[in-house]
């Protein structure tokens, strides 16, 4: 079993919809997690970090934890032509800090 | 601007050659790490420094090397070892694990030829 895990999609998503991006950890001790935005060819960028169980939102983003059931999800609200990306979820390792990835899931936004 | 530095983007690997790919911090940040990306993969850890005069090995160090001489400095030697090195290689560092985020390069695209 990973110890972060993603579908790899594609998650395909008309314009104007909301998109759902789920991953589950395996390491019950995490206390930090986090999604990235990657364009093809680009570098991650953060999105959303979230450390406390409950929504945390920033303008169309909505990230969810919930260390009982150890999973974290991202929302995109009104989806635009431009969140078309791969995202990534990290979970930073309780025992070490290390940050762990998970393979990532693919999102179409489709006009 | 603070920020991560890599260089070059591009870069093209002749086979049994050794190539460098540079990476420089200017955000202060003890910990720095490689990581590499395959066409439609997550990021898998090569190596990575807590520390200056420190480093560690990730899940898959063999064929590559490090040094981190300097605290803003952390490059990366892929080696005529690595056999299979045509990937998208990235640099982060991180602050204090009670600022956790990563931090990335632009990334240098890795090509044998």
């Amino acid at each position: 079993q990973k110890e972060v895990e993603q579908n790899s999609g594609p998650l395909s998503v008309p314009e104007g919809a909301i998109a759902s991006l789920n991953c589950t950890y395996s390491d019950r001790g995490s206390q930090s997690f986090f999604w990235y935005r990657q364009y093809s060819g680009k570098s991650p960028e953060l999105i959303m970090s979230i450390y406390s169980n409950g929504d945390k939102e920033d303008g169309r983003f909505t990230a969810q934890l919930n260390k009982a059931s150890q999973y974290v999800s991202l929302l995109i609200r009104d989806s635009q032509p431009s969140d078309s990306a791969t995202y990534l979820c990290a979970v930073m390792r309780d025992s070490n800090y290390q940050l762990i990835w998970g393979a990532g899931t693919k999102l179409i936004i489709k006009p | 601007d603070g920020g991560i530095t890599q260089s070059p983007k591009y870069l093209f690997r002749k086979e049994g050659q050794n190539v460098t790919l540079s990476c420089e911090q200017n955000l202060n940040h003890d910990a720095m790490y490689w990581y590499r990306q395959d066409p439609g993969q997550g990021l898998r850890l090569i190596y990575y420094s807590q520390i200056v005069n420190d480093f560690q090995k990730g899940d898959i160090a063999e064929g590559y090397s490090v040094s981190r001489e300097k605290k803003e400095s952390f490059p990366l030697t892929v080696t005529s070892a690595q056999k299979n090195p045509t990937a998208f290689y990235l640099c982060a560092s991180r602050g204090t694990h009670y600022v956790p985020r990563a931090f990335f390069g632009q990334g240098t695209r890795l090509t044998v030829v």
